[in-house]
């Protein structure tokens, strides 16, 4: 299993340019989520999805659209990069049943996002 | 929301010394894990312990779930043990969300 994977590994972007972040994992997880990192703190969550076709927002989820049409991939979208935006992106998956809690997270190696 | 606290935020080691990291959280909770960011900044996985202790190598960790305090333990420290040790939970109320602390930055110096 390769696990967790995310393109691109770095990117610069200038203001206002869209683009996407690909997440995709083979370990047939139904969870899967977007985190940011900023220098010197933790993660946060942006945006999470139990399942295909089911998305919610996390604690930052402003300047980002996510859509989930198949178990394996989660792209996260960027519709217009500002400044702000400048962080380390994280994808991460887990199993998620119905009525249970607590599955072990997989964390991809990340995204490094520049914007200028 | 579950809050989580991580101490201490800073740790300078020589390379054979013992060491405690600790996260204590606000609420009951589902998942406990702790991860090592290497200088590189990738995470890796040390431990999933929502509960009970763990050993790997020279590395354990206790989670007191009913206390809400997670302890990582890592003795004779090696100059590869550097980087930011990450705690994180998942609450009860929280669906499958983990929530992070903002890390023990440990130095091993030779």
């Amino acid at each position: 299993n390769a696990g967790v994977t995310q393109t691109p590994k770095f990117q610069v972007l200038k203001t206002g340019q869209s683009m996407t972040l690909q997440c995709a994992q083979d370990m047939n997880h139904e969870y899967m989520s977007w985190y940011r990192q900023d220098p010197g703190m933790g993660l946060r969550l942006i945006h999470y999805s139990v399942g295909a076709g089911i998305t919610d927002q996390g604690e930052v989820p402003n300047g980002y659209n996510v859509s989930r049409s198949t178990t394996e991939d989660f792209p996260l979208r960027l519709l217009s990069a500002a400044p702000s935006q400048t962080s380390v992106y994280f994808c991460a998956s887990s199993y998620s049943i119905v009525g249970k809690r607590g599955y072990e997270q997989y964390f991809g190696p990340g995204t490094r996002l520049t914007v200028t | 929301g579950i809050q989580v606290e991580q101490s201490p935020p800073d740790l300078i080691l020589q390379e054979g010394a013992n060491s405690t990291l600790r996260c204590n959280f606000s609420d009951s909770v589902n998942n406990l894990q702790w991860f090592h960011q290497n200088p590189w900044g990738q995470l890796i996985n040390l431990f999933y312990i929502p509960s009970g202790t763990k050993q790997n190598g020279r590395l354990s960790a206790t989670t007191v779930a009913t206390e809400r305090y997670s302890l990582l333990y890592i003795s004779s420290s090696q100059t590869t043990d550097s980087g930011v040790y990450f705690c994180a939970v998942e609450g009860e109320t929280s669906g499958s969300r983990l929530t992070f602390g903002e890390g023990t930055q440990l130095t091993v110096n030779p």
